[in-house]
C-alpha cells in the first residue's frame, strides 16, 4: 500500500489552463503539506493543513489554492498556469503534535507548462 | 528563522570509499534534523533523523549522522560507498514546537556520484 499517493505523476499543459493535483495519505496523519521543487532541485514549502485547517501559507501566488476535504486528502488547484509554475510538486504528511516525527513524501507530480 | 546549508552541491566518490555529505543548520530553538534521499524521478525517502538523545544516529542503507550542537552540524557519512548510493541527498531541519507547524526547511541538496 502506498503511504502518500499523488496523481497525476506527470502533467503537461498549456499556459493559461487550470489544473489540479490530488494527494491522499493512508498513514492516519493529521497534517499534510505541499512542497515545490524547482528546476535546481530546491525544495520549499507552500502550504500545510492540520485537520483540514490551513496552518501554513507561504508566499505563494493566489493562483494556487489548496483544498483539504478531509484529513487524508489535500489537493492543489492552480489557475491560469504560467511557464514559471513548471516544477515538481510533492505532497507530504506527518503527525503535527509528534514534533519529532518525520514527514512522508509522495512520488511527486512533474508539472510542465508549455 | 531556521536555515540549512549543505556544503558541496556535488560529491563524487569511488565505490568502497567513505561518503561524507556536509550539513550545517541555523535554528534559534532545539532542532529536529533529517536526511532524506531522492533517487531520479522518485519522491523523498527518509534516511535518518535526530530528535533527542544519542547524538550519533544510524539510518537505513548503512548511513549514519552525528549531531554536533557546538558546530551546528549534522553531517551524513557512510563508511563504504555502493553504486546504489548514487542519488541526491537533502538535509532538513524542523523546529521543535513554536509556530513552524512541522514544516521542513531543506538544504540545497547534494548530488552523490559513485564511480567504479
Amino acid at each position: 500500500d502506498t503511504a502518500v499517493s499523488q496523481t497525476p505523476k506527470y502533467l503537461v499543459t498549456q499556459m493559461g489552463n487550470d489544473k489540479s493535483i490530488k494527494c491522499e495519505q493512508n498513514l492516519g496523519h493529521d497534517t499534510m503539506y505541499w512542497y515545490k521543487q524547482d528546476s535546481k532541485k530546491f525544495l520549499k514549502i507552500m502550504f500545510s493543513y492540520n485537520n483540514k485547517e490551513l496552518i501554513i501559507n507561504e508566499t505563494v501566488p493566489n493562483r494556487f489554492s489548496p483544498k483539504s476535504p478531509d484529513k487524508a486528502h489535500l489537493n492543489l488547484h492552480i489557475n491560469s498556469l504560467e511557464l514559471g509554475d513548471s516544477a515538481v510538486y510533492f505532497c507530504a504528511s506527518s503527525h503535527y503534535l509528534q514534533g519529532m516525527a518525520e514527514a512522508f513524501f509522495g512520488q511527486g507530480t512533474r508539472l510542465t507548462v508549455v | 528563522a531556521q536555515s540549512v546549508t549543505q556544503l558541496g552541491s556535488h560529491v563524487s566518490v569511488s565505490e568502497g570509499a567513505l561518503v561524507l555529505l556536509r550539513c550545517n543548520y541555523s535554528s534559534s530553538v532545539p532542532p529536529y534534523l533529517f536526511w532524506y534521499v531522492q533517487y531520479p524521478n522518485q519522491g523523498l525517502q527518509l534516511l535518518l533523523k535526530y530528535t533527542t538523545g544519542a547524538t550519533l544516529v544510524k539510518g537505513i542503507n548503512g548511513f549514519e549522522a552525528e549531531f554536533k550542537k557546538s558546530e551546528t552540524s549534522f553531517h551524513l557519512t557512510k563508511p563504504s560507498a555502493h553504486m546504489s548510493d548514487a542519488a541526491e541527498y537533502f538535509c532538513a531541519v524542523r523546529t521543535a514546537g513554536g509556530t513552524s507547524y512541522g514544516k521542513l526547511t531543506f538544504g540545497q541538496g547534494t548530488i552523490l556520484t559513485v564511480h567504479p
